[in-house]
């Protein structure tokens, strides 16, 4: 079955430090895509990086990058030099096949909150 | 540019009464998602469709769920009658057919009470 896995239900970390938070996934597919989101108290869903199961290199994105270790079917996420803004809800994704054939279902990890402290 | 916009942003309604939620997707874009967020079950895909027409209805809970979108800039979401287990915040996104990655624009989301 295709899912996603995120153990921590709740980060803390100070300013400045960087932090990391895990993802592991489960897919037979040869063909995948891992994407974060990022959810502020406000509710909006921000995408924030994406990482294709055939790319070479790992992504990177400012401040986010993505530590995308396939033979462990992790895709953890990365964020350097914390900010108090980055203080939020952080999803990881998958796209899956859907039940008509196509590939446009995204799914969701439970998510781990993330507080960043002054 | 736009984003995909939502409304009504808060909903509060009586258990046996019609809800429909309102979306409306970035211009271009060729799919259009339907989500629903709770605490128990998190993010959840109902429905989603490809140039208007419904692809994969599979997460749509029960027959009191039903989505349509008439033409490319417009969709609802239409519950009736609703109960108070359907209270959650309801998110639509769009994203275009050729975007290499994919990655999907939500909308502020719909939240949803229903007392």
């Amino acid at each position: 079955a295709q899912k996603i896995t995120q153990t921590q239900p709740g980060m803390f970390v100070q300013e400045k430090e960087a932090v990391t938070l895990d993802c592991t996934y489960d897919t037979s597919d040869p063909s995948y895509g891992l994407f974060w989101y990022k959810q502020p108290s406000s509710g909006e869903m921000i995408f924030l990086i994406y990482q294709g199961s055939y790319d070479q290199q790992n992504a990177t994105e400012g401040r986010y990058s993505l530590n995308f270790q396939k033979a462990r079917k992790s895709a953890n996420l990365v964020i350097s030099a914390s900010q108090l803004g980055d203080s939020a809800m952080y999803f990881c994704a998958m796209r899956v096949e859907d039940g008509s054939g196509g590939y446009n279902k995204l799914i969701f990890g439970a998510g781990t909150r993330l507080a960043v402290h002054p | 540019d736009a984003g995909v916009i939502q409304s009504p942003r808060h909903e509060v309604t009586e258990m046996g009464q019609e809800v429909t939620l309102r979306c409306k997707p970035i211009s271009g874009h060729d799919y259009l998602f339907w989500y629903r967020q709770t605490m128990m079950r998190g993010l959840e895909l109902l429905i989603y469709f490809n140039n208007n027409v419904p692809i994969d209805d599979s997460g749509m809970p029960e027959d009191r769920f039903s989505a349509k979108m008439p033409n490319a800039s417009f969709s609802t979401l239409k519950i009736q009658p609703s109960e108070p287990r359907d209270s959650a915040v309801y998110f639509c996104a769009s994203r275009a057919g050729t975007a290499n990655t994919g990655e999907l624009f939500f909308g502020e989301g719909s939240r949803l009470t229903v007392l």
